[in-house]
């Protein structure tokens, strides 16, 4: 089944302590991208990869880190989190240009205390 | 950062009549993408349009690419409890592989 996953899908954590949110996906995408959802504010892109180790900044990049080793990983690396880094994450993959329906995965809720 | 303004933000209507929202930016876009997301789900895609003017279906559901190529809505024709979510329309910016999302419409169908 064509599917984008995300792990884990619910994480509760404590200021300063280092995480990584991991997503994969199986349809060969060479486009990948992370978002986080807020009441009011819709989805806001975090980071994007255009391929194997081309990523760049969307609109929200501060505070995370992002890395595209292989082309079905797109690990989300919170070096520090803070709680204003409470949220829905999801990710998103997509067979890049001319071809932009992206698919999402199922979300990371994430708590930051 | 750039917004895409899309309204109405809720609907509340009956089950067999239409509904329309819209997407509105001061931005130019190279594909506009409408998302429907149910309470504990991702986004799934509904449409995805690629060329200014284009108006493309999916069962009940149209979506246009505006003119101007800022602008886009969608339209669901006699809607049905099940439509009931959250719609979000989505736009690639154009000349980057940056996308930008609206804030949503929340649908509630009364039957």
């Amino acid at each position: 089944e064509a599917q984008v996953t995300q792990n884990p899908r619910y994480l509760i954590t404590v200021t300063g302590k280092k995480l990584t949110v991991t997503c994969s996906q199986n349809m060969n995408h060479e486009y990948m991208s992370w978002y986080r959802q807020d009441p009011g504010l819709g989805l806001r892109q975090i980071y994007y990869s255009m391929n194997v180790e081309v990523t760049d900044k969307g609109d929200v990049p501060e505070g995370y880190k992002v890395s595209r080793k292989e082309k079905r990983n797109f690990p989300l690396i919170l070096e520090s989190p803070s709680p204003n880094q409470t949220s829905l994450y999801f990710c998103a993959s997509s067979f890049g240009t001319g071809l932009n329906e992206q698919y999402f995965g199922p979300g990371t809720r994430l708590t930051v205390t | 950062g750039q917004q895409l303004n899309q309204s109405p933000q809720s609907m509340f209507i009956q089950e067999g009549e239409d509904v329309s929202m819209n997407c509105t930016s001061s931005s130019i876009f190279n594909t506009w993408l409408w998302y429907k997301q149910e309470p504990g789900e991702g986004p799934v895609l509904l449409i995805a349009l690629y060329k200014a003017g284009e108006l493309t279906s999916n069962g009940r559901l149209t979506a246009q690419f505006g003119i101007t190529r800022k602008d886009s809505f969608l339209n669901i024709s006699a809607s049905i409890p099940s439509d009931v979510g959250i719609y979000f329309c989505a736009g690639q910016l154009r000349g980057t592989y940056k996308y930008i999302f609206g804030t949503g419409t929340r649908l509630k169908v009364l039957a």
